[in-house]
């Protein structure tokens, strides 16, 4: 079977910086995506890793080991607004197969 | 970005009786479409993905003749719960992906349905 595993909860204070592991073991591996997610909203593509290293985009940076199977999602100068659900999601040959999910609580 | 919406929002039913959830991507063709549930509180699970013009490939423990999806056109799936009972509840969103191109890896989400099953 899948195995995608995130931490189940986090809380930051605002300005800080906060890091989301992600461990996978899946039978194929194309991919690794982290999607932000709202309450009672879809989730909202962050980043895309397929090489291992760090991607960075603004304040959000995502980084990929394949031979550790392992990933994480960086949120630097985290705002009010980056309270949500942190979605990692392995792409396999043909779907998207999602985590267990992070929920983040980011305190004034 | 492309954009995948879903009609409708939110649906409340009587238990026992029959749901349809449209999935429409407005400005691509989906050659493929994922439908998922997620409950409160849980991550996303892919229920099935359908390519489209044939049937659609059901996850474990997913009942096909329960959830009946249709991908008849390369803008449209459909998602029909029938005979639904409230243990059914759930928010159900569907993904679409294009053919080709550079962004061909990423899925877009529609806004999700909120299904409640009394």
């Amino acid at each position: 079977g899948q195995n995608i595993d995130q931490p189940t909860e986090m809380t930051a204070t605002e300005g800080a910086i906060v890091q989301i592991n992600c461990t996978y073991q899946t039978s194929g591996f194309n991919g690794l995506f982290w999607y932000q997610q709202h309450a009672g909203e879809a989730p909202t593509f962050l980043s895309y890793n397929v090489l291992d290293g760090l991607e960075e985009k603004g304040r959000f940076s995502s980084f990929l080991s394949r031979s550790k199977g392992y990933s994480y999602l960086l949120l630097k100068e985290l705002q009010m607004k980056d309270s949500a659900s942190y979605l990692c999601a392995v792409r396999l040959r043909r779907q998207l197969i999602f985590g267990t999910g992070t929920r983040l609580q980011v305190f004034p | 970005g492309a954009v995948v919406s879903q009609h409708p929002s939110r649906v409340i039913c009587k238990s026992g009786t029959s749901v349809k959830i449209e999935c429409r991507s407005l400005d691509f063709q989906a050659t493929t479409m994922f439908w998922y549930r997620q409950f409160p509180k849980q991550s996303l699970m892919l229920m099935a993905t359908s390519n489209e013009g044939s049937k659609a490939t059901y996850e474990q423990g997913v009942e096909k003749d329960k959830f009946l999806i249709n991908h008849a056109s390369l803008t449209l799936s459909t998602l029909t719960v029938t005979s639904a009972h409230p243990e059914d509840s759930s928010f159900y969103i569907c993904s679409a992906r294009g053919g080709g191109g550079s962004s061909s890896y990423e899925q877009y989400f529609g806004p999700g349905t909120r299904l409640t099953v009394t």
